[in-house]
């Protein structure tokens, strides 16, 4: 069954740092992986996709690497602004099953003004 | 605008009192999910649908029904809620495989 852990679970920096959000999985074979950001109360709103034959993706401030050797992705966030604190989840989608997703617990980032 | 509606957005009921969430998306998409939210447990698949008269169960499906019978409706039925369904709920959709999830707003149930 495949598992999805995100590290770390809350995470305070303040403005303008550089910073990684972490995503791990057990089974590598999986068809994508999306990040997505969560305001609370809200919905998810979607961040990146990586689709499993791409190494990463890039939108503005933003960059995910994708290592399926490793069972890795990394979120990426450039000159945080306190905008930028929310709940950062992501979702991958395995081969095996098309359709059937798994999702992390979330790292939540508080960014200090 | 390209968007999830579901419906309604908040419900309060009783144990056994039957209910549907209505979940409508207007891209065309073939992929709809239901997931549900709990804190401590994270965001848990309920059931999701490759396309139309095509459903298939997630990782908690147990108390849950659900139907496609058209590209742009998937509707969440609980035929009879317990208080342990008591959750925050999101409909979601994607074209293809899916590629690309698209969430609804949420719908937040409680159960007394």
């Amino acid at each position: 069954k495949q598992e999805v852990t995100q590290i770390p679970a809350a995470l305070s920096v303040p403005e303008g740092e550089n910073l990684v959000l972490n995503c791990s999985f057990t089974d590598s074979a999986i068809y994508n992986l999306q990040w997505f950001r969560q305001d609370p109360g809200k919905g998810l709103t979607s961040l990146l996709l990586i689709q499993s034959s791409q190494r990463e993706q890039t939108s503005g401030r933003l960059n995910a690497s994708l290592d399926k050797s490793s069972g890795r992705s990394t979120l990426y966030i450039a000159a945080s602004q306190p905008g930028d604190s929310a709940t950062y989840l992501c979702a991958v989608l395995p081969i095996s099953k098309a359709g059937k997703s798994t999702f992390g617990d979330g790292t939540t980032l508080t960014v200090k003004p | 605008e390209a968007q999830v509606t579901q419906n309604p957005r908040y419900l309060i009921t009783v144990t056994g009192k039957k209910l549907t969430v209505t979940c409508s998306q207007n891209m065309n998409h073939e992929y709809m999910s239901w997931y549900r939210q709990d804190p401590g447990l994270g965001l848990r698949q309920i059931y999701y649908s490759m396309n139309v008269e095509v459903t298939d169960k997630g990782d908690v499906p147990e108390g849950y029904k659900v139907s496609r019978k058209e590209k742009r409706n998937f509707p969440l039925i609980l035929e009879s809620p317990s208080p342990n369904q008591t959750s925050l709920y999101f409909c979601a959709s994607s074209f293809g495989n899916p590629v690309e999830q698209y969430f609804g707003p949420g719908t937040r149930l409680t159960v007394t």
